[in-house]
């Protein structure tokens, strides 16, 4: 069965710290994996797709198809980076696609 | 930069009336999308929608839900009797999808929708 799999409701970090936000799949098929980020009160909006392979404000992510993974990184988080971020997988279903997202992890950076 | 607008953002109704939730999809995009998120949990795929028809239907997609594109720019989720576990948040998404490609699904910011 198609999962995605984000172990940490809340990471809490301070400004200036690492981050890393992890993500894990499950699925058969050639997966197509995304990050979203919901800020307070905003929309969701994507933050990066592993295919495009490029840094968003700050943030990567690779896919490690031998670990199932696609863990968000940024080195030094920004107290702006506080929000909810979402990895989410595209699987394709007769033709057509959805995303199944994971539960999601809150970010919230200190000064 | 064209957006998803959903209306109303906050319904209240009452258990067993109808609701209509309301998308403007970004209008050259050609795939149509609802997922909810009851509060806590995660972001749930409902329905998938294109040429006018449904794709794919999740389990939660029961024979109360249903959808419709009226009028070529408006994308509308009808659930016919509503229940209290159907308090949630509705999200709108749509992208171009040429072809069967895997592009960005764009979100709308959501209709919360509370059954009292």
């Amino acid at each position: 069965a198609q999962r995605v799999t984000q172990p940490e409701k809340l990471l809490s970090v301070f400004k200036g710290a690492p981050v890393e936000l992890k993500c894990n799949y499950s699925y058969s098929g050639s997966p197509e994996l995304f990050w979203y980020v919901q800020y307070s009160r905003q929309r969701l909006q994507l933050l990066l797709r592993h295919i495009s392979r490029e840094s968003i404000k700050g943030f990567t992510a690779d896919l490690n198809k031998g670990e199932t993974s696609f863990h968000l990184k940024k080195p030094f988080a920004q107290e702006e980076d506080s929000a909810m971020y979402y990895c989410a997988l595209s699987i394709l279903s007769g033709g057509y696609n959805k995303l199944i997202f994971g539960a999601g992890t809150r970010l919230a950076v200190h000064p | 930069e064209p957006e998803v607008t959903q209306t109303p953002s906050h319904q209240v109704t009452q258990m067993g009336q109808e609701v209509i939730l309301r998308c403007v999809p970004i209008s050259n995009h050609l795939y149509f999308y609802w997922y909810r998120q009851i509060l806590g949990q995660k972001v749930e795929f409902l329905v998938s929608f294109y040429n006018n028809e449904i794709s794919e239907k999740s389990e939660i997609f029961d024979d109360q839900f249903s959808v419709e594109r009226p009028d070529g720019s408006n994308f509308t989720l009808k659930i016919r009797s509503t229940k209290l576990e159907d308090s949630a948040m509705y999200f709108c998404a749509s992208r171009f999808g040429k072809g069967v490609s895997t592009d960005t699904q764009y979100f709308g910011p959501g209709t919360r929708l509370t059954v009292l």
